[in-house]
């Protein structure tokens, strides 16, 4: 079965630069899962961030930007603000119109 | 604007069975596949299901295969979902969310969500 990976928790300054990773349990994410990344904050549905690895969603401010590091998807988060303060998932595409989401990462802004 | 209305979520008995429906506007729906996803209490996304916009193919995520069947009315721009043989662990939100034109480029456009609980 194929999980998912994300870092449960990550904490950064305001002003400072974080970036949140997506892996797989077993194997290397490409640009071929199509990784894309949601923001939701309690009480709220999903918000898409980031389609197609780091192709940013319409509306979307440019501090936010996607890629691929080593064999991980990214989030990297610059000059985080406070309203930042959320749970990010990632999502890939595995064939046959099948995503599977992360655990999700609890960001906290401090 | 675009604007996923979800309903038919509430109570209901294990083993039993509820069909979600999700009202769109704002776009050409018969264009667009559609997913729906889930988020248990307190826990993360999952993936639930898809149905194409061409041939209205269909797609489970494993946990619900089987039990979930997915649909579309294009003539109404409707969504649905038919749940069955309800599980505890059926308890979520449900979201209907639009997919970005190929189901490899993700969600888009999410619902607000209705919540399904299954108790006894």
């Amino acid at each position: 079965q194929t999980v998912v990976t994300q870092e449960p928790s990550f904490s950064v300054s305001p002003g400072g630069t974080v970036t949140l990773t997506c892996g797989l349990s077993s194997g290397s994410v490409s640009i071929s899962y199509y990784p894309s990344w949601y923001q939701q904050t309690p009480g709220q549905a999903p918000r898409t961030l980031i389609y197609s690895t780091n192709t940013r969603s319409s509306g979307v401010p440019d501090r936010f930007s996607g890629s691929i590091l080593g064999n991980k998807a990214a989030l990297t988060i610059t000059g985080a603000q406070a309203d930042d303060e959320s749970d990010y998932y990632c999502a890939l595409y595995m064939g046959s119109g099948i995503s599977v989401f992360g655990g999700g990462t609890k960001l906290t802004v401090l | 604007e675009v604007q996923l209305l979800e309903s038919g979520g509430g109570l209901v008995q294990p083993g039993g069975s509820l069909r979600l429906s999700c009202a769109a506007s704002g776009f050409t729906f018969s264009s667009c596949p559609m997913s729906w996803v889930r988020q248990a209490p307190g826990k993360g996304l999952e993936w639930v299901s898809g149905i194409s916009d061409s041939d209205g193919s269909t797609y489970y995520a494993d946990s619900v295969k089987g039990r979930f069947t997915i649909s579309r009315d294009d003539s109404k721009n409707t969504l649905y979902l038919e749940t069955n043989s309800l599980r505890l662990e059926d308890t979520a939100i449900y979201y209907c969310a639009k997919v970005r034109n190929y189901f490899y480029f993700g969600m888009d456009v999410w619902g607000r969500g209705t919540t399904v609980t299954v108790s006894s």
